[in-house]
C-alpha cells in the first residue's frame, strides 16, 4: 500500500526553529510537497522538492532524500501565525497524490 | 481573483439522496482533483481528472462519481450517500507547477 508517516504533534517556542518530518512509502514517486492548513481554513501550498537536495523559501525550507524515502520542512524564526496542520504529500503514478496524515505544530509564546 | 470554488460550503443530508458538490475555478488549470480530510486521516485523494473529458481514480474512489464536461467544472457526485462519508471535502486544481490550489471545503454530514 501506500503510506506516509508524520509525528502527529510538534511544540516549539516564537523564535525557535522546528523540522518535520516526513518517511514515505508509495508506488511510484515524482516529488514531496508540503501543504500547511490553519484551523478552519484550506490547504496552501509551501513547497515541492523533486531532487534531493534543500529548497528554501523565506523562513521555510524542505529536504529531500530520494534514496531514504525521506524528507522534511524546516520552519525558522517561528511566528505565532506557523501555528497550524504541515502535510507532507507524494505526487505517486501518474498524477495520484498521497498525503500524510498531517502535523499539528503549536508555536507558545 | 484567481480562485477555486465549492459549493454548497455545508450540507446535512440523508442517507440514499443523491447529492452533487459542484468545484469551479477560473485559473484555466488542466488537472483538478476532488479530496475528502478525516480526522488522523489527512487528506485523501477521491478522483483526479487531467483535461476535459479525463477523470481517474485516487485511494478512495467508492461511492463517487465525478464528470469533466468542461476545464472549469469538476463535480462530485454522491449517488446515493452513506453516514460513512460524511467528512470534509475538497476541490484542487494546478497547471504545471505542482502547487495545488484548494478550495474553502464543503462539510457533509451524512444522517
Amino acid at each position: 500500500g501506500q503510506s506516509l508517516e508524520q509525528p502527529s504533534e510538534v511544540t516549539a517556542v516564537e523564535g525557535a526553529i522546528v523540522q518535520i518530518n516526513c518517511t514515505y512509502q508509495t508506488s511510484g514517486f515524482y516529488g514531496l510537497s508540503w501543504y500547511q492548513q490553519h484551523d478552519g481554513g484550506a490547504p496552501t501550498f509551501l513547497s515541492y522538492n523533486a531532487l534531493d537536495g534543500l529548497e528554501e523559501t523565506g523562513r521555510f525550507s524542505s529536504f529531500l532524500s530520494r534514496s531514504d524515502s525521506y524528507g522534511y520542512l524546516l520552519l525558522q524564526e517561528l511566528q505565532m501565525k506557523d501555528s497550524a496542520s504541515y502535510f507532507c504529500a507524494v505526487e505517486a503514478y501518474g498524477q495520484n497524490f498521497v498525503f500524510g496524515p498531517g502535523t499539528r505544530l503549536s508555536v507558545l509564546p | 481573483e484567481a480562485q477555486v470554488t465549492q459549493n454548497p460550503r455545508y450540507l446535512i443530508t440523508v442517507t440514499g439522496k443523491k447529492l452533487t458538490v459542484t468545484c469551479s475555478q477560473n485559473m484555466n488549470h488542466e488537472y483538478m482533483s476532488w479530496y475528502r480530510q478525516d480526522p488522523g486521516l489527512g487528506l485523501r485523494q477521491i478522483y483526479y481528472s487531467m483535461n476535459v473529458e479525463v477523470t481517474d481514480k485516487g485511494d478512495v474512489p467508492e461511492g463517487y462519481k465525478v464528470s469533466r464536461k468542461e476545464k472549469r467544472n469538476f463535480p462530485l457526485i454522491l449517488e446515493s450517500p452513506s453516514p460513512n462519508q460524511t467528512s470534509l471535502y475538497f476541490c484542487a486544481s494546478r497547471q504545471g507547477t505542482n502547487e495545488q490550489f484548494f478550495g474553502p471545503g464543503t462539510r457533509l454530514t451524512v444522517l
